[in-house]
This record gives C-alpha cells, structure tokens and sequence, in this order.
C-alpha cells in the first residue's frame, strides 16, 4: 500500500529564504507525482506535475524533482514571499485511477 | 483557465439526512473523482468514474455513497443517511487521460456539515 510522507509538517521563514519541501513515498511504482497548494478551507491548486520518466520541473519560482528510485520528491520554492503562505500537498498517481495525498507542509512566509 | 466547479460551497445538514453534492467537470475530461478531506487529516480517495461507471472506490466508499452523472455536464456525489463523521471538505477532480499525461484538476470543495 502505498504511504506518502511529507518533511517538515510546518516551516516557518522571513521572506526572501529559498525553501525546500520534501515528499517520501514508499512504493517506486508510480506514473507521476503532483504538487498542490491548498490554502485555508479552500481547495487543491495544481503547481507542477512532474512525469516518472522526469527528473525536474520549474514554474516560474517553483522547481520540483523526482527520484523515483528513490521514493523522493522536493519542491524548491526560490525567493519566497508572504503570498506563498499555504499547505502544500504531494501527491502521488498510483496508476489506478487515484491519488495518494501526503500529509502536507505548512508554510508560513513573514514579512 | 478551465476550471472544475463545485457547488454548495458549503451544506449543514442534519445526521440521517440525505445529500447531493454536485460538480460540473471540465468539460473535455473524460474520469471524474471525488476526494475528502476530514479536518486536520490528508485528502483521501473516495471514487472515480469512467464511461459512466466506476472504475475504482476505495473502502470508505461504501453502501452510504454514490456517484451518478445525471447528464452531460454534472457529476454528483449522493450520501445516504449522514452521519457526524461524514462532516469535511469534498473534492471533486477530473482529467483528460486518468491524470497521466496532465494530472488532475481540482474543484475549491463543499465543506459538509453534519450536525
């Protein structure tokens, strides 16, 4: 079955730090991963999908990798600010018409 | 930006009553999913759906849930008989592929209160 595990469960920064999330699955068996953002009672923003035959995949300030051997994923948030201040969420495509969520970052960027 | 709408953004209702929660998929996605969210928990999988059936449920999903599309447009989820557990956010989700090529695209969820 598979389990995914986020590190840190929260993370407090002043603005401007490079941050790292990370994302540990536990079976490499996986078609693709998919990092969401979720802010307070709202719902899932898609931010990158990274493929399993991919190493990395950059959206403006975000870069996430994969090491599928591994079971590891990170999403690298560069130059961050207040309006990154969220939960964020891996989430791992199983290849069975599902998703398994981790347990999710909180963020927290102050001025 | 196509988007997955979803609607009540948010229903009290009373344990044993029934309901409907509703959302209308993008509209060239092919697999439909419902996730929940139990407060301070992960997102789980409930269900999803294909050809007008479903293609896999998970053990939450059982006899006190259901999933219909009633037309071209909705996918809803129905639950029986509500119970104080049944209270969190509902996702619905939907992709073009089943989520390989473009992943899925989430809808901003009911939050389910049972009281």
């Amino acid at each position: 079955k598979q389990e995914v595990t986020q590190i840190p469960a929260a993370l407090s920064v002043p603005e401007g730090e490079n941050l790292v999330l990370n994302c540990s699955f536990t079976d490499s068996a996986i078609y693709n991963l998919q990092w969401f953002r979720q802010d307070p009672g709202k719902g899932l923003t898609s931010l990158l999908l990274i493929q399993s035959s991919q190493r990395e995949q950059t959206s403006g300030r975000l870069n996430a990798s994969l090491d599928k051997s591994s079971g590891r994923s990170t999403l690298y948030i560069a130059a961050s600010q207040p309006g990154d201040s969220a939960t964020y969420l891996c989430a791992v495509n199983t290849g069975f018409q599902k998703l398994v969520f981790g347990t999710g970052t909180r963020l927290l960027v102050s001025p | 930006e196509p988007e997955v709408t979803q609607t009540p953004s948010h229903q009290v209702t009373q344990m044993g009553q029934e309901v409907i929660l509703r959302c209308v998929p993008i509209s060239n996605h092919l697999y439909f999913y419902w996730y929940r969210q139990i407060l301070g928990q992960k997102v789980e999988f409930l269900v999803s759906f294909y050809n007008n059936e479903i293609s896999e449920k998970s053990e939450i999903f059982d006899d006190q849930f259901s999933v219909e599309r009633p037309d071209g447009s909705n996918f809803t989820l129905k639950i029986r008989s509500t119970k104080l557990e049944d209270s969190a956010m509902y996702f619905c989700a939907s992709s073009d592929n089943g989520g390989g090529t473009n992943g899925y695209t989430f809808g901003s969820g009911t939050r389910l209160t049972v009281v």
